[in-house]
């Protein structure tokens, strides 16, 4: 099955610095990769989507880069501000609506 | 319009004890899904349903049970609880074709003692 890995874990940046998210993943088949941001005690919100006919993708500060050879994507994050404070994971699908979530990076912005 | 809605919120179970979490969604979604989160960790796939009368295992399907006798409706069913099965359960759906985006529950948050 699909093998989804993410990094860092955590990610500690200054208020108005950016933040960048990597994932890898195994499935070349894999075609559809969307980004969550999850809140304490709150359901996973999607943030940002990529396709994979697509290589770059943003929607004001934050943006995804794929890379469909190497087999990753990244997510972007400019002018963080202390609501960007939260655990985002990233996810991929392969057939079927079927979501591999990776674990997930904890993400502390310090004003 | 509820969106996904999930029942109930929270639970405590004693080991062996059986139970259903009920989820419904009024989008007319035909894809539907369990995922289970442990602490610090990402969301792992239980179960899923493409549409009524169709359901599938994912990632971690033992000691869970589904149907999907209407478009609506996605019970997954505690067999016997086991404390390894403390978690948080979001329920998801989506239209049928692939790429599109996944809408989450609240949540369940199931503690199992």
């Amino acid at each position: 099955g699909e093998n989804v890995e993410q990094h860092p874990s955590t990610l500690s940046v200054q208020e108005g610095d950016s933040a960048v998210i990597k994932c890898t993943y195994s499935d070349s088949a894999s075609n559809y990769f969307p980004w969550y941001k999850q809140e304490l005690g709150k359901r996973p919100q999607l943030i940002i989507d990529i396709r994979s006919n697509v290589g770059e993708k943003k929607d004001q500060r934050i943006a995804v880069t794929l890379n469909k050879t190497a087999k990753h994507f990244s997510l972007h994050i400019t002018e963080t501000q202390p609501e960007d404070s939260a655990v985002y994971f990233c996810a991929v699908e392969a057939a079927g609506n079927k979501l591999t979530f990776g674990g997930g990076t904890r993400v502390l912005v310090k004003p | 319009n509820a969106g996904v809605t999930q029942t109930p919120k929270f639970q405590v179970l004693k080991t062996g004890q059986s139970m259903t979490l009920q989820c419904a969604q009024d989008m007319n979604h035909e894809y539907m899904s369990w995922y289970r989160q442990d602490p610090g960790m990402g969301l792992r796939l239980i179960h899923y349903s493409v549409g009524a009368g169709i359901t599938d295992q994912g990632e971690v399907p033992n000691g869970y049970n589904v149907s999907r006798s209407t478009t609506e409706d996605f019970p997954l069913r505690l067999l016997s609880a086991a404390p390894s099965q403390t978690s948080v359960y979001f329920c998801a759906s989506s239209p049928d074709s692939s790429g599109n985006t996944i809408y989450f529950g609240e949540g369940s948050w199931l503690t199992v003692v």
